[in-house]
């Protein structure tokens, strides 16, 4: 299996404009997660679906964030408008529950917004 | 942090040493899991140790929960430079949380 992909891996933007990140999760895997890194805040679960339904979006900053999941092998994270505190790495990431529901993390979107 | 804490933050030892590190959560788990991060890279998966059971073994790798204390420790013996990264451990099952994680350096 390719593993979680997630795109772009970099990203470099301005400020106000929209970001879009996008997830494809392991086949199968009825779980997906976005979540946030930085520094100061460490790994913050932003949003969680279970079987494509939203489940918990507590941890979503502000309205400013969206995210969908319209089938099981894509979900998108958006951001509009950006702004230089959403600067950080965001990871999606799966997992099948009945297996401990061990995480799979892709390589993380790393954001930066001037 | 959403989930709790790891402790130290920071580690840093001579590869042959034993790392130890713990890690404190804050609601009742089904499984407890320990993920490490190399620097640039996503959270890659150690080890899960479920919440009836009190040890579990792999490799260099020794988990320890105590579900009275809300507290886990991860053992990584005969250290080597390759394990230098950061340690998370995360509450799974219900909730989704990681801790802050703790970053090794192993000193060749």
């Amino acid at each position: 299996d390719a593993g979680v992909i997630q795109s772009p891996r970099h990203e470099v933007t301005e400020m106000g404009q929209e970001v879009t990140l996008r997830c494809k999760p392991i086949s199968g895997h009825d779980y997906l997660f976005w979540y946030r890194q930085t520094m100061m805040r460490g790994l913050e679960l932003l949003i969680y679906f279970n079987n494509n339904v939203p489940i918990d979006d507590s941890g979503m900053p502000e309205d400013r964030f969206s995210a969908k999941m319209p089938n099981a092998s894509f979900s998108t994270l958006k951001i509009q408008p950006s702004e230089p505190r959403d600067s950080a790495v965001y990871f999606c990431a799966s997992s099948l529950e009945g297996s401990g529901n061990t995480i799979y993390f892709g390589e993380g979107s790393w954001l930066t917004v001037v | 942090s959403q989930q709790g804490e790891e402790d130290p933050q920071a580690l840093s030892i001579q590869e042959g040493e034993n790392a130890t590190m713990n890690c404190s959560y804050k609601t009742s788990i089904n499984n407890l899991q320990w993920y490490r991060q190399n620097s640039g890279r996503g959270l890659v998966h150690l080890i899960l140790i479920r919440s009836n059971e009190r040890e579990k073994h792999s490799g260099r790798l020794r988990v320890t929960l105590d579900t009275s204390k809300k507290s886990s420790s991860l053992l990584i013996t005969a250290s080597r430079a390759a394990d230098t990264a950061s340690y998370f451990c995360a509450s799974t099952g219900n909730q989704f949380y990681f801790g802050t994680g703790t970053s090794l350096t192993v000193i060749p």
